[in-house]
């Protein structure tokens, strides 16, 4: 049982600049969820998916960023002309259930820095 | 609103030291769920127990043990006999009803050898 992967591990990028990131969640895991974590705070919920449908973001998510899970499979998380503010980690997380209360489990996240 | 605080930022023990990493939390819900993570150094966020509200009994997993009272709205964990492996940052975590996970800010343990 493989887990869940991100890629890339690692992205630099220009202000300005657009970045897109994917999550391939467990495979028979119904949810996806995107974090961001910043230095010394934990994890922030971003947005999250019950299947292929967007239930619920956050205000965090700006209108910079977009989320999508065609097919209910893997999922891309994008940001447009990013900004130095968004430099942080985004971290994907997948579970099987109906509810958030659900066992989360995390990938090994994507760190974007903005120069 | 749900509210998770761990209020030791950062602690260091000497190897072999029993430990204990504090969470308290905030809740209105009835039912909800309570989650340790440990975050190594690789980053990746690796889970630990999730316990319901319904259950207080106390778990040991190992040199792993939880603590959960609701009367004082405490989940606080506790690693015997540390290792340098334990050295990471853990994040105690909290889901109500139809909520999502909220996270505290972590407490960095290193263990020195």
């Amino acid at each position: 049982d493989t887990g869940v992967s991100q890629d890339p591990r690692h992205k630099i990028t220009k202000r300005g600049q657009n970045v897109t990131f994917r999550c391939d969640p467990i495979s028979e895991h119904n949810r996806l969820y995107w974090y961001r974590q910043t230095l010394g705070q934990g994890p922030e919920f971003l947005t999250y998916f019950q299947n292929e449908a967007q239930l619920e973001k956050s205000r965090l998510l700006s209108d910079r960023f977009s989320a999508e899970r065609p097919k209910g499979s893997f999922s891309t998380l994008e940001i447009q002309r990013t900004e130095q503010g968004d430099s942080a980690m985004y971290l994907c997380a997948s579970s099987q259930g109906q509810t958030s209360t659900d066992t989360q489990y995390f990938g090994p996240g994507t760190r974007l820095t903005v120069l | 609103a749900q509210k998770v605080t761990q209020a030791q930022t950062e602690i260091s023990v000497v190897e072999k030291e029993d430990v204990t990493l504090d969470c308290v939390y905030e809740t209105r819900d009835t039912t909800y769920y309570l989650f340790w993570y440990k975050q190594p150094p690789s980053g990746e966020l690796v889970f630990l127990i999730r316990r319901n509200s319904f259950d207080e009994q106390n778990e040991i997993s190992g040199r792993y043990s939880w603590n959960f009272q609701k009367s004082t709205s405490s989940f606080n964990f506790t690693i015997t006999a540390s290792q340098v492996v334990d050295s990471a940052v853990y994040f105690c975590a909290l889901s109500g009803g139809y909520q999502k996970v909220t996270f505290g800010t972590g407490t960095k343990l290193q263990v020195i050898p």
